[in-house]
């Protein structure tokens, strides 16, 4: 079993409707969680952290943190073009970038 | 002016040879590391450095040497370089305590021949 899963996708979401993306990761002992948004031939960028189960919520962007079940998610509202790129969920024992396991990404598509 | 800078962006070589990659940030984070992404886009750490320390050594074959003069700067020495080293190699940084962010270089796309 992989540390960190994700769905490779491609996932093709219209324009303005609502992109999920699901993780699950094996360790239960991580503390926190990232997702970060990489562009076809470029560096990864951070989008979210979360450290606690429920939700956070920046723009238009949404984490979703369930522990128990050892899930994590995020959701992108009003998709747009731009959103299009391989979102990867990254996980940690501690609190902190300091050694980081990443899934192998799921490629998001949005459909204008 | 950019955070963190890595040269070069693109390597060709050929088996066997020997290999160098630079980095350095402007950011004053006080860790730095390699990353590897092979060509299913699987990003896995390779080294950590903290203060000039080597702090995280993952299952490197020893052909790989990092070495960090100071805080500001990384580099990657590859010897003897085989098929299965090509993809990308990221450099990162981030601060300690700080939530949140690691902070990568544009990467170094290495393709061995």
């Amino acid at each position: 079993q992989k540390e960190v899963e994700q769905n490779s996708g491609p996932l093709s979401v219209p324009e303005g409707a609502i992109a999920s993306l699901n993780c699950t990761y094996s360790d239960r002992g991580s503390q926190s969680f990232f997702w970060y948004r990489q562009y076809s031939g470029k560096s990864p960028e951070l989008i979210m952290f979360i450290y606690s189960n429920g939700d956070k919520e920046d723009g238009r962007f949404t984490a979703q943190l369930n522990k128990a079940s050892q899930y994590v998610s995020l959701l992108i509202r009003d998709s747009q073009p731009s959103d299009s790129a391989t979102y990867l969920c990254a996980v940690n024992r501690d609190f902190g970038n300091e050694k980081l396991t990443f899934g192998t990404g799921t490629r998001l598509t949005i459909i204008p | 002016d950019t955070a963190v800078s890595q040269t070069p962006k693109y390597l060709v070589t050929q088996m066997g040879n020997d290999k160098s990659i630079k980095c350095e940030q402007n950011l004053g984070h006080d860790t730095m590391y390699w990353y590897k992404q092979d060509s299913k886009k699987f990003l896995k750490i390779m080294f950590s450095y903290n203060n000039k320390e080597l702090i995280i050594n993952e299952t490197v074959p020893n052909r790989f040497s990092p070495k960090s003069p100071d805080k500001a700067h990384l580099n990657l020495h590859i010897n003897s370089l085989e098929l299965g080293d090509s993809a990308v190699y990221f450099c990162a940084s981030s601060q300690t305590g700080y939530t949140g962010e690691l902070f990568f270089g544009e990467g170094s796309r290495l393709t061995v021949l």
